[in-house]
């Protein structure tokens, strides 16, 4: 079965710290993504990145910054965390760029900056 | 640019009643449609897809057909269930294109 997982369920951080979110996936995905969900908004593309080592930002990459030193692995990083980072983070993998393809996401993150 | 548009929640429906959600679209050239489904404490997972114009997606009982003319790819299904409350969301790729665009998400709640 696919599976894309995420390192925690929850999370609670202080404002000004800095965030490790962490995403494996075991398809041997090219592409990955990473997310916020908030209410009334659905779904908005933070970064993503198409093979090692390489990432594109997506529609609201401030704040954020990401890794990828191995395929299956793909971490997104709150240098500073704030509140109004306060979100649901999901992360996804898909089949590489030019196909039809279907995006697999992990579980979430909720993750609260107080 | 690329865009979805969704109808509004939530939806409050009886069992066995008939549920359409609205979805249409903005694109340039011919995208991909998908209907993802989230359930409670969950992440998305695809629920069906439809990759061309005329052709109609389905799984669990849900339907949607890719109408061009109209840019549109409802959801609908005939009888829902208790266990079919979650959020739907519409979502178009672009050949080609690295990312989906995801419509805001409606929460359907279905109540015995």
């Amino acid at each position: 079965d696919v599976k894309v997982t995420q390192s925690s369920r929850y999370l609670v951080k202080r404002t000004g710290e800095k965030v490790f979110l962490e995403c494996v996936q075991d398809m041997d995905h090219e592409n990955m993504f990473w997310y916020r969900q908030d209410p009334g908004l659905g779904l908005r593309l933070i970064y993503f990145s198409y093979d090692v080592k390489m990432k594109e930002k997506g529609d609201i990459p401030e704040g954020y910054s990401v890794s990828r030193e191995k395929k299956e692995r793909f971490s997104l990083i709150l240098e500073s965390a704030s509140t109004n980072q306060t979100s649901m983070y999901l992360c996804a993998s898909s089949l590489p760029t030019g196909q039809t393809y279907e995006q697999y996401f992990g579980p979430g993150t909720r993750l609260t900056v107080t | 640019g690329d865009s979805v548009t969704q109808m509004e929640g939530p939806v409050t429906l009886s069992e066995e009643a008939f549920l359409t959600i609205n979805c249409t679209y903005t694109a340039t050239g011919y995208p991909s449609l998908f209907w993802y489904v989230q359930y409670p404490g969950e992440g998305l997972q695809l629920l069906l897809k439809a990759t061309k114009a005329d052709d109609k997606g389905s799984n669990k009982g849900f339907e949607a057909t890719y109408r061009k003319e109209t840019t549109s790819f409802h959801l609908e299904k005939g009888s829902v269930q208790v266990s079919d409350s979650a959020v739907y969301f519409c979502a178009l790729d672009q050949t080609g294109a690295n990312n989906l665009f995801f419509g805001t998400g409606t929460r359907l709640t279905v109540i015995p």
